[in-house]
């Protein structure tokens, strides 16, 4: 068990539709990571948020935002959905988002989009 | 731009016998490595990292990695294979400055099947 808890762990849903992917960090880490896997693409970055602050971007859609919550916890929102959205979407965390820091994956929500 | 590259998308090994996963990065300034391994349905988790410091990092169930610089390389090896190493194993790179800060860097994986 890694600390970071996603929800939900499954979710299958309907093209044009939107969902939300929530996220709870490890005790105590402050930088949270959204990454994307999928067969044709492989492990894909997100973005990436510090103590609430955006902090990188990477290949992230504009259909997609994210946020991280005074708690720290962390929110994916992926709207008008397209087949080609269904993958596996991790959440990670770090301690202060330093490049040699660990980071921890959580499981991952599977999207499936129809 | 920093990116990796993990030679052979599927790998198979008797049990016992010795595994070696290839991973070259590159990397316009010093990199931090990472070994990551996936298991079936579940997220992933560090194997082993280099940061700084001695180049041979020994990682969790009896997995290495040498970061050599002059091949721009950091391969995975177990002596002795197990079954239950069967996965995907992933190698990363991240490094400091930039927009890319802290981020992770993956590559494509490497799937390993282990025989009895």
């Amino acid at each position: 068990d890694s600390g970071v808890t996603q929800t939900p762990k499954h979710l299958i849903t309907a093209t044009g539709q939107r969902v939300t992917l929530r996220c709870s960090p490890r005790s105590g880490d402050l930088s949270v990571y959204w990454y994307q896997q999928s067969l044709d693409q492989g492990l894909q970055f997100l973005i990436q948020y510090y103590n609430g602050e955006e902090r990188a971007k990477g290949n992230i859609l504009e259909r997609f935002s994210a946020q991280q919550f005074p708690d720290l916890h962390s929110e994916l929102n992926l709207s008008s959905l397209e087949l080609g959205d269904s993958a596996l979407y991790f959440c990670a965390s770090s301690g202060d988002g330093g490049p040699g820091n660990t980071i921890y994956f959580g499981e991952g929500s599977w999207l499936t989009v129809v | 731009a920093q990116s990796v590259t993990q030679l052979g998308s599927h790998v198979s090994v008797s049990e016992g016998a010795l595994v070696l996963l290839r991973c070259n990065y590159s990397s316009s300034v010093p990199p931090y490595l990472f070994w990551y391994v996936q298991y079936p349905n579940q997220g992933l988790q560090l194997l082993l990292k280099y940061t700084t410091g001695a180049t041979l990092v020994k990682g969790i169930n009896g997995f290495e990695a040498e970061f050599k610089k002059s091949e721009t390389s950091f391969h995975l090896t177990k002596p002795s294979a197990h079954m239950s190493d069967a996965a995907e194993y992933f190698c990363a790179v991240s490094h400091a400055g930039g927009t890319s800060y802290g981020k992770l860097t993956f590559g494509q994986g490497t799937i390993l099947t282990v025989h009895p």
